[in-house]
């Protein structure tokens, strides 16, 4: 099915420990967007690509790292994790920016750090 | 006061009800309104979305955005045990590239 797959599904991770979290769209979309959800926080962006080849801080943004490896893929990677990291991540793209009416999300990570 | 603000609930009803569910802002450059369905472990989907003031129906759900309040509701009639999820608003303006603010979200129950 054509649409946003992220890995992993689960993880649980030690203070300190880094991990990268992978997310992949096969709609040609232009968009990328990294966004954690938090009980009583709602979703909040961490970090977009605009495009291929661009990236941009979000709202949340201290603590992550991002690449637009090409068109497809959009990873976050967190080099030191922290118990304040625990979270859902989700992933999501868009065809353009701006096209706010066409963001697909992905199922979510769910994260723990302990 | 965050931009978005959204009663967090949890919302009740029996099936067949109307349901309401509401979020206010402080933005006045958002344009583009938005309402996501979220059921449980799953991600948001896009469920209506709407450009400036106005009504919009699809099927038993109408939203409706009051610029001049700064206040949009989402409203679902013969609501179905299906319904039952957390619904998110969302808003974008000119010039945020398409970033969306998010409300936390109402979570919503239909008893059959």
């Amino acid at each position: 099915n054509a649409g946003v797959t992220q890995t992993p599904k689960f993880q649980v991770l030690k203070t300190g420990q880094s991990m990268t979290l992978q997310c992949a769209q096969d709609m040609n979309h232009n968009s990328m967007y990294w966004y954690r959800q938090d009980p009583g926080m709602g979703l909040r962006l961490i970090y977009y690509s605009a495009s291929e080849g661009t990236t941009d801080k979000g709202e949340v943004p201290n603590g992550y790292n991002v690449s637009r490896l090409n068109k497809r893929e959009f990873s976050l990677r967190l080099e030191s994790a922290a118990p304040s990291q625990t979270s859902v991540y989700f992933c999501a793209s868009s065809e353009a920016e701006g096209q706010v009416d066409g963001y697909t999300f992905g199922s979510g990570t769910r994260l723990t750090v302990v | 006061q965050k931009e978005v603000e959204q009663d967090p609930g949890p919302l009740s009803v029996p099936e067949g009800a109307i349901v309401s569910l509401n979020c206010t802002y402080s933005n006045s450059a958002f344009q583009y309104f938005m309402w996501y369905r979220q059921y449980s472990r799953k991600g948001p989907e896009l469920l209506m979305y709407t450009y400036s003031s106005g009504n919009k129906e699809d099927g038993r759900f109408t939203a409706q955005v009051d610029k001049s309040s700064k206040y949009i509701s989402l409203f679902i009639r013969d609501s179905q045990p299906s319904d039952s999820a957390t619904y998110l608003c969302a808003m974008s303006g000119w010039g945020s590239q398409g970033n969306l603010i998010f409300g936390k979200g109402t979570k919503l129950s239909v008893k059959p």
